[in-house]
């Protein structure tokens, strides 16, 4: 079955710096990649995803990359804030979410 | 158009009980998936229901159950607890057809003591 690596599992950022969130899947049969982002206590919010026939997707100050042939995918995000403190997940999956397999979360800290 | 419910919001039973969790699916979606999640943990896939079937499993042993109602309602039910069934319980809904995405209830927290 498909499994997924995550790496950092903890980062700190200065405000207005840069984070990058990487993840490695292992089925190349997966062509769903989605994002969560969860904070304390409340639920896994979707952010951003991107399927296997796009290599970028972009929204807003977030942006994830997709490279199928090294089965890798990463977050970025840019102009960060103490907002978007929180825990991230990384996911992949085949179409219908069926059997979606998560990473084991980045807890992401922005300094003021 | 609603979100994801899920019900009860917390829930404490004793080792060896029985447990149901309920889930209402977002207006419009019909697929309903189910995950345990640990403590500093990601999600784990428990089973996933699409017209009232079954549709995959990850790996939980048979006392996980689950149900899916005509209306795309969902429930989880758990025999024999043991205490490392201990956990935040997720259901999230997507509409099988036409997009990926899928949303996640707030969860039912567990505690098996």
């Amino acid at each position: 079955g498909e499994n997924v690596e995550q790496h950092p599992s903890t980062l700190s950022v200065q405000e207005g710096d840069s984070a990058v969130i990487k993840c490695t899947y292992s089925d190349s049969a997966s062509n769903y990649f989605p994002w969560y982002k969860q904070e304390l206590g409340k639920r896994p919010q979707l952010i951003i995803d991107i399927r296997s026939n796009v290599g970028e997707k972009k929204d807003q100050r977030i942006a994830v990359t997709l490279n199928k042939t090294a089965k890798h995918f990463s977050l970025h995000i840019t102009e960060t804030q103490p907002e978007d403190s929180a825990v991230y997940f990384c996911a992949a999956s085949q179409y219908n979410n069926n059997d979606m397999r998560f990473g084991a979360g980045t807890r992401l800290t922005v300094k003021p | 158009e609603t979100g994801v419910t899920q019900s009860p919001t917390h829930l404490i039973k004793t080792r060896g009980q029985q447990v149901t969790l309920r889930c209402s699916s977002q207006s419009g979606h019909n697929t309903v998936s189910w995950y345990q999640q640990a403590l500093g943990q990601g999600p784990q896939f428990i089973f996933q229901y699409y017209r009232e079937e079954e549709n995959g499993r990850g790996n939980f042993p048979p006392r996980f159950s689950g149900l899916q109602f005509p209306n795309y309602s969902s429930e989880l039910n758990v025999n024999a607890l043991e205490l490392d069934d201990s956990a935040l319980y997720l259901c999230a809904s997507s509409l099988r057809q036409g997009s990926y995405e899928q949303y996640f209830g707030p969860g039912t927290r567990l505690t098996v003591t």
